[in-house]
């Protein structure tokens, strides 16, 4: 099945400071990238779909300023958290969907803001 | 609005049977999925059905009843992996999946 590859797997920063998450479809191009969140004990949470070659689309209630998305390549998204604070801490998951059936998921980002 | 719902958590034996249940209220429907989900990982897929019926793969079936707006997932032989949560999701008619809160399966042995 196709891959999609997250880094990094987790990461832990400081109050303020910005975090970066990569998401790459390995062996197939990806014109949509979902980007999910979840708290624990809860289920995803869609926040946005990023498009290549144009802006993404958020979900109501998430800021488009403190999480930035590009679509910078057919094989490439990426998630800015800005000016991270505690309550930001969350697993973040990208997934593509490369057909009409499953998604595929890439390994999920577990940041945590101290 | 768009609801799915499932049970929040649920307690079965070692080589004993589970039916974890799924319903959902969605703007239009392409498919419902049920993916397992352990503890700070990704969801794996596990099935995916479109039509009315039954679907087994192994140890897992899973079943669909659209005019029902009903689904459920069987589990067979259980084993101490399969704790986890089993998340239930339907593809809308914007082909947006969207998801329910998740089942937190527990085996006991």
């Amino acid at each position: 099945g196709a891959v999609v590859s997250q880094h990094p797997s987790w990461v832990i920063c400081k109050s303020g400071t910005s975090v970066k998450i990569e998401c790459r479809s390995l062996d197939f191009q990806a014109t949509t990238m979902f980007w999910y969140r979840q708290f624990p004990k809860q289920s995803l949470m869609l926040m946005a779909t990023s498009n290549e070659g144009s802006k993404a689309t958020y979900e109501q209630g998430v800021e488009k300023d403190k999480f930035l998305i590009n679509h910078a390549s057919l094989t490439l998204s990426t998630l800015t958290v800005t000016s991270a604070h505690p309550e930001d801490s969350s697993f973040y998951i990208c997934s593509a969907p490369p057909g009409d059936t499953e998604a595929f998921f890439g390994q999920g980002t577990r940041l945590t803001v101290v | 609005g768009q609801n799915i719902d499932q049970p929040t958590e649920m307690t079965a034996t070692e080589g004993a049977i589970v039916q974890i249940n799924c319903t959902y209220q969605t703007s239009g429907f392409n498919g419902l999925f049920w993916y397992q989900q352990h503890a700070g990982e990704a969801p794996t897929f596990l099935s995916y059905n479109v039509l009315d019926g039954l679907e087994e793969k192994g140890r897992f079936s899973s079943f669909l009843s659209r005019s029902k707006g009903y689904s459920y997932l069987l589990l067979k032989e259980l084993q101490m992996k399969d704790s986890a949560s089993y998340l239930c999701a339907v593809k809308d008619s914007n082909y947006q999946l969207i998801w329910g809160a998740g089942t937190k399966l527990i085996i006991k042995p």
